[in-house]
């Protein structure tokens, strides 16, 4: 275990349909992260929050809504998806600037 | 192309063998990290060497920089089947906040008896 907790494991959905993901973490971590994990494609950074501000948004397109309440918690509200938007959806956190990632073990997201 | 790529894309071998793995990167960094994934699952970190450090070691693994050609190598001695995975390098850059980590498409190993 990493200390970094995301539900659900898998997720179906369909185009119309809008579902949360969530990752905690209890690590008392300031930086949280959400990435992209799509077959044969590097991970994608989408989304960086520091201390529940957010300061990256990587052209990421608004049907993902990413929101942090806490330094502990971290949604990424989806809407609207297309079929290509599946992928595994990792959540990762880290004390802070360049330190090492603790990773949760992903949602795998289909979309249909 | 991407900030880090891993060479190369999927290896072979039989336990006990070693496996080395490399990463070429194109700009400066703060550090370099590796990372291992099981089928599906979250990344796991292994290991993480500065810009100024030229080799570390931990366990089975030894990881080399060579900052000039901008390349970081990944060695597994006496490999076992239990090292089958993906095995992923990531830069970091100096952003000042968060770290902006940018991850290659990795390295696949298969380890058999």
């Amino acid at each position: 275990e990493t200390g970094v907790t995301q539900t659900p494991r898998h997720l179906v959905m369909g185009m119309t349909n809008k579902k949360s993901l969530k990752c905690e973490q209890h690590l008392g971590h300031n930086a949280m992260y959400w990435y992209k994990q799509s077959a044969k494609k590097p991970l994608e950074l989408m989304f960086v929050y520091n201390f529940k501000e957010q300061t990256e948004n990587n052209s990421v397109p608004s049907r993902f809504s990413p929101e942090c309440p806490n330094s502990s918690h971290l949604f990424l509200h989806l809407h609207t998806l297309q079929p290509e938007d599946s992928a595994l959806y990792l959540c990762a956190s880290n004390p802070g600037a360049n330190e090492k990632l603790f990773f949760g073990s992903g949602t795998q997201l289909s979309v249909l | 192309s991407q900030q880090g790529e891993e060479d190369p894309q999927a290896l072979s071998i039989q336990e006990g063998e070693n496996a080395t793995m490399n990463c070429s990167y194109k700009t400066s960094i703060n550090n370099l990290q590796w990372y291992r994934q099981n089928s599906g699952r979250g990344l796991v970190h292994l290991i993480l060497i500065r810009s100024n450090e030229r080799e570390k070691h931990s366990g089975r693994l030894r990881v080399t920089l060579d900052t000039s050609k901008k390349s970081s190598s990944l060695l597994i001695t006496a490999s076992r089947a239990a090292d089958t995975a993906s095995y992923f390098c990531a830069t970091a850059i100096n952003t000042g906040t968060a770290s902006k980590l940018t991850f290659g498409t990795g390295t696949r190993l298969q380890v058999t008896l």
